[in-house]
């Protein structure tokens, strides 16, 4: 089982500051999926941003973009521009692209200070 | 909203009492997953089902009974729980289960509080 690795249990930011959260994974595979669902206090888990280990542009979702380094096997998701609407459990997750397990890190809290 | 619910949303059940948990996906996918998050540990996947036809367990307890009577519903049957059960049941669905289809969408989840 592939192993996903949040060092970083909570972090603050200001509102319209920007705030990188780090993730890492282990894998032997060569072709899979990385995820970075975001889990509001509603607790409704949804989708923020997904990237696939064969392109090498980095994806990016409107205020969300991600920092992919295949050979240091690192995922990192940057929010610019906070916004108190993004205040949430953020994961970071992973999957053998011809998989259906989804492996979760343990989640970063970001809080969104007015 | 994901087209995923769940209900209930809360649930609170004594040690020996029977209940169901239940997921409707309105997305027309074909695949549905069972996942139990509890506090400070990863999102762990407990049941997956594809066309109806259970294809993952994941040595999880047979007093957790999953029931899938078409694609777009998927049961929790529950009897005889422990405290350590209390946990958030979150449910998902895909289109499929991979090669590209294999992106899920989260339901609510059903908070539930074992006593």
């Amino acid at each position: 089982a592939q192993t996903v690795t949040q060092s970083q249990p909570e972090m603050s930011v200001q509102d319209a500051e920007t705030v990188t959260l780090s993730c890492t994974y282990d894998t032997s595979e060569n072709n899979y999926y990385l995820f970075w669902y975001k889990q509001p206090p509603s607790r409704q888990m949804i989708l923020v941003i997904r990237q696939e280990a064969y392109k090498q542009q980095n994806a990016t979702e409107n205020r969300f973009s991600v920092n992919f380094q295949k050979a240091a096997k690192s995922f990192s998701l940057k929010i610019s521009d906070s916004q108190l609407g993004d205040t949430a459990m953020y994961f970071c997750a992973f999957m053998n692209r011809y998989d259906y397990k989804l492996s979760f890190g343990a989640g970063t809290t970001v809080t969104v200070r007015a | 909203e994901t087209g995923v619910t769940q209900t209930p949303r809360h649930l609170v059940m004594g040690m020996t009492n029977k209940k169901s948990l239940k997921c409707e996906q309105h997305l027309g996918h074909n695949a549905m997953y069972w996942y139990k998050q509890s506090a400070k540990k990863p999102l762990e996947l407990m049941f997956v089902y594809s066309l109806e036809e259970r294809v993952e367990n994941n040595s999880v307890p047979s007093r957790f009974s999953p029931e899938c009577p078409n694609s777009s519903h998927l049961f929790l049957h529950l009897h005889t729980l422990q405290p350590e059960d209390s946990a958030l049941y979150l449910c998902a669905s895909s289109l499929g289960l991979a090669g590209g289809y294999n992106e899920q969408f989260f339901g609510p989840g059903t908070r539930l509080t074992v006593l």
